[in-house]
């Protein structure tokens, strides 16, 4: 079946300094990839909408300047965290789904992010 | 508010045992899916359903969808503990919409 796969699966960084996270559709094309983030214990916060070769689309509340994503290619999208300071420590976890609207949704694996 | 309720929060069972958890929305679905989560980890796919009163089995799982596309729920027959983990389901609204909004998750443990 499709795979989407993310990378780092987990990383530390000091504040202030920026992380990048890529998810990759891993034998499918994806134009539109979904990133989320989930604090401890609780549920997936959906926080954008990346679509290939334009602007990603944002949910109310997320910061697009703390939170750069691009869609470069039809496999890949990366989601840099900008400046990042303690407080934006989550778990992040994208997704895509194969062909158009509907079928299955695929997750990655995840990416843990400590910022120390 | 929460669009999209799930219930119990945790759910602590016997193994052998049968269980339900149940999602509830807001408004009617146009796709309600199922996911499971392992603490840390990715989600992985059960089930989708989209038709109302649509039913989907797959091993020990079974999930149904009321005919008004409002509520679903995930029933588990003989729980193993390979059955522990995170349940989360998602749902979309209109058709076309690709990104889901997720109900709060239901940890679920299996005790032996």
């Amino acid at each position: 079946g499709a795979v989407v796969s993310q990378h780092p699966s987990w990383v530390i960084c000091k504040s202030g300094t920026s992380v990048k996270i890529e998810c990759r559709s891993l034998d499918f094309q994806a134009t539109t990839m979904f990133w989320y983030r989930q604090f401890p214990k609780q549920s997936l916060m959906l926080m954008a909408t990346s679509n290939e070769g334009s602007k990603a689309t944002y949910e109310q509340g997320v910061e697009k300047d703390k939170f750069l994503i691009n869609h470069a290619s039809l496999t890949l999208s990366t989601l840099t965290v900008t400046s990042a300071h303690p407080e934006d420590s989550s778990f992040y976890i994208c997704s895509a789904r194969e062909g158009q609207n509907t079928g299955e949704l695929f997750f990655g694996e995840g990416s843990r992010l400590t910022v120390l | 508010s929460q669009e999209l309720e799930q219930s119990p929060q945790s759910l602590i069972v016997q193994e052998g045992k049968n269980l339900t958890i149940n999602c509830t929305s807001s408004k009617t679905l146009y796709g309600l899916y199922w996911y499971k989560q392992k603490y840390g980890e990715g989600l992985i796919f059960l089930m989708m359903l989209q038709k109302g009163g649509e039913e989907k089995s797959h091993e020990k799982i079974t999930a149904k969808l009321d005919e008004k596309k409002q509520q679903s729920s995930l029933h588990i027959t003989a729980s193993q503990p390979s059955h522990a983990g995170i349940y989360l389901c998602g749902a979309g609204w209109t058709q076309g919409a690709q990104k889901l909004v997720f109900g709060q998750g239901t940890r679920l443990t299996i005790n032996p």
